[in-house]
């Protein structure tokens, strides 16, 4: 099956800095992955939608300079939390869906942990 | 707007019962729905997807129920184990039909 990664699965930083996270699909091509955030207890809520080779589409109210997103190739994307504060704290799970299927299936990534001290 | 609803934020089943997880959606747009499971601290993992041109569709143990004219959905889950126990997220296509929106979520419980 098509199999989505994350890196890192956790980060922990200090307030001020910046975190980067990568979305890799391993053994397809994905012309769009998509970035969620989800906070405790609470559903997955869409920030971006990444197509390679494009500006990524904002969902609204997502700060598109604090949430930088490239999509450099079919199988990477990168989401880079920029001057992170502790509000930023959450879970960051990324999506994508093959090329050239048609197909509006989503395959989702392990998730990763963000801790903002 | 659009909105993707559940109607339990919980629910509590025996081993060996049958499931039923309900969702309740608002754009009748929608042409296409998924049904995910996530394990805490884990991504959703898909269980079963319908389009809008059925109205029921069976997997393992599991089947999706569309109900377009009341804009329902439903997940059953046949002989309910305790490695079922997760948060289940209905999810439609947004209305450019790009994107997914999720609901709220029911957290499954299964004891022994």
């Amino acid at each position: 099956g098509a199999v989505v990664s994350q890196h890192p699965s956790r980060v922990i930083c200090k307030s001020g800095t910046s975190v980067k996270i990568e979305c890799r699909s391993l053994d397809f091509q994905a012309t769009t992955m998509f970035w969620y955030r989800q906070f405790p207890k609470q559903s997955l809520m869409l920030m971006a939608t990444s197509n390679e080779g494009s500006k990524a589409t904002y969902e609204q109210g997502v700060e598109k300079d604090k949430f930088l997103i490239n999509h450099a190739s079919l199988t990477l994307s990168t989401l880079t939390v920029t001057s992170a504060h502790p509000e930023d704290s959450s879970f960051y799970i990324c999506s994508a869906r093959e090329a050239d299927t048609g197909d509006h299936e989503q395959f989702f990534g392990p998730g990763t942990r963000l801790t903002v001290l | 707007g659009e909105s993707v609803g559940l109607h339990l934020p919980t629910l509590s089943v025996q081993e060996g019962d049958n499931s039923i997880i309900n969702c309740a959606y608002s754009n009748s747009a929608s042409d296409y729905f998924i049904w995910y499971k996530q394990e805490s601290g884990k991504g959703p993992q898909f269980i079963i997807d319908i389009r809008s041109n059925m109205d029921k569709r069976q997997g393992q143990r599991v089947t999706v129920l569309l109900n377009k004219t009341v804009k329902h959905l439903s997940l059953q889950i046949a002989a309910t184990q305790p490695g079922d126990s997760a948060v289940y997220f209905c999810a439609e296509n947004n209305q450019a039909g790009t994107a997914l929106i999720f609901g709220k979520g029911t957290t499954l419980s299964v004891s022994s």
